[in-house]
């Protein structure tokens, strides 16, 4: 079955600081897609970055990076130099090839960012 | 359109009464899904429409709710008989295409219902 955990309820920072969001996924499918959102407090839900299951690469955009391990089936999220623009809540969500483009969602982080 | 466009953005309507959320995907995208955001359930899925079928509405919660697509592109969900429990965010989202694609899902900014 398909599951999303993300144990960290909420965080907050100073500015400035870096911060990572952890998120655990459980799959029994060989294909899968894992996605970060962010949903400001205006609450539209903004599309931060796609993975599939056969890219393990890393990748960074700015002041965002992602680390995709298999291993340990987690794909977290890192914030570096924290802005109060990052104040939302993040989420993480799955999707299976067998279910079609279904996301399941974690139950998200809420990131609040001091000046 | 540029992005996924839903009305209307707030809806309070009476316990009992039919409401109608409307969805306008980015253009082009043949995959719609409906999702809700509520303060106690989180994200939730409710149903996907490929073209105009909906070969995914195991996420509907009861009767009361259905949805349609027609001509590949808006989409209505429909909440017969409101209840309390109704009120959330409903979320519309599209994707260029369906099954097992992967393709990105992009979100509209939702409709927020209150039931009275």
């Amino acid at each position: 079955a398909q599951k999303v955990t993300q144990a960290q309820t909420e965080i907050s920072v100073v500015e400035k600081e870096d911060v990572t969001l952890d998120c655990v996924y459980e799959t029994r499918d060989t294909t899968y897609y894992l996605f970060w959102y962010k949903q400001p407090p205006s609450g539209e839900l903004v599309f931060l970055i796609r993975r599939n299951s056969f890219d393990e690469q890393n990748e960074i955009s700015g002041r965002y990076s992602w680390n995709f391990q298999k291993s340990t089936s987690s794909f977290n999220f890192t914030i570096t130099a924290s802005q109060v623009v990052d104040s939302a809540v993040y989420f993480c969500a799955l999707s299976e090839a067998k279910y079609g483009n279904k996301l399941v969602f974690g139950a998200g982080t809420i990131l609040r960012v001091k000046s | 359109g540029a992005g996924v466009s839903q009305s209307p953005s707030n809806k309070v309507t009476e316990k009992g009464k039919d409401v109608e959320l409307r969805c306008d995907p980015i253009s082009g995208h043949t995959a719609l899904y409906w999702y809700r955001q509520s303060l106690g359930q989180g994200l939730e899925f409710l149903i996907y429409f490929q073209g105009n079928s909906a070969p995914d509405k195991s996420g509907l919660p009861s009767d009361r709710f259905s949805a349609e697509r027609t001509g590949g592109s808006v989409s209505t969900l429909t909440i017969q008989r409101t209840q309390q429990e109704d009120s959330a965010v409903y979320l519309c989202a599209s994707s260029a295409s369906g099954m097992g694609s992967g393709n990105t899902i992009y979100f509209g900014e939702g409709s927020w219902l209150t039931v009275v």
